[in-house]
């Protein structure tokens, strides 16, 4: 069974400062990783999908790096901004116990960005 | 303006009574996925469904039910069987490519409270 384990679990820093959040997964039969952004009592919001043949995606700010023979994956989030403040969530995709499309998610990492 | 829609968005259930969450979407997806969230847990799946009048168990089906009669709905029914349905319920649906996976979209949550 796939099992996801995000650190640290919470994390505070002031605002313009880069940070990397860490994921790592047990099963590294994966078929790709998402990245998703949660705000309190909201629904999900994909960041980055990386494809298991990529090692890493970019979009604006954000940088996404996936090792899947080592099963860990990163999210690197440059200048950080009070608006980045949420919960950070990875979310390996199939594995050999389930099929390409389900997700197994870490219980995430909540981030403050502090003025 | 294509996306996915969840209602309610809080729910409160008696004890013993059954009660459907609604999810639909317009954005032409085969697959569709619900989701349950507790504090600390992650997300896991209950149900999902990769094409019409099809649809599987996930890590946590018992005291649930859903039906998939149109591509664009997707019901979960949570029964009277389910000893604890305190939770925020999270449907999503992707493009599904076989083992080709896309992004996952995700709805903005139903809150469920037993009283």
């Amino acid at each position: 069974k796939q099992e996801v384990t995000q650190i640290p679990a919470a994390l505070s820093v002031p605002e313009g400062e880069n940070l990397v959040l860490n994921c790592s997964f047990t099963d590294s039969a994966i078929y790709n990783l998402q990245w998703f952004r949660q705000d309190p009592g909201k629904g999900l919001t994909s960041l980055l999908l990386i494809q298991s043949s990529q090692r890493e995606q970019t979009s604006g700010r954000l940088n996404a790096s996936l090792d899947k023979s080592s099963g860990r994956s990163t999210l690197y989030i440059a200048a950080s901004q009070p608006g980045d403040s949420a919960t950070y969530l990875c979310a390996p995709a199939g594995g050999n116990t389930g099929t390409a499309s389900k997700l197994t998610f870490g219980t995430g990492t909540r981030l403050q960005v502090t003025l | 303006d294509g996306g996915i829609t969840q209602s309610p968005k809080y729910l409160f259930r008696k004890e013993g009574q059954n009660v459907t969450l609604s999810c639909e979407q317009n954005l032409n997806h085969d697959a569709m996925y619900w989701y349950r969230q507790d504090p600390g847990q992650g997300l896991r799946l209950i149900y999902y469904s990769q094409i019409v009048n099809d649809f599987q168990k996930g890590d946590i089906a018992e005291g649930y039910s859903v039906s998939r009669e149109k591509k664009e709905s997707f019901p979960l029914t949570v029964t009277s069987a389910q000893k604890n349905p305190t939770a925020f319920y999270l449907c999503d649906s992707m493009r599904y490519r076989g083992l080709c996976t896309d992004t996952q979209y995700f709805g903005p949550g139903t809150r469920l409270t037993v009283l």
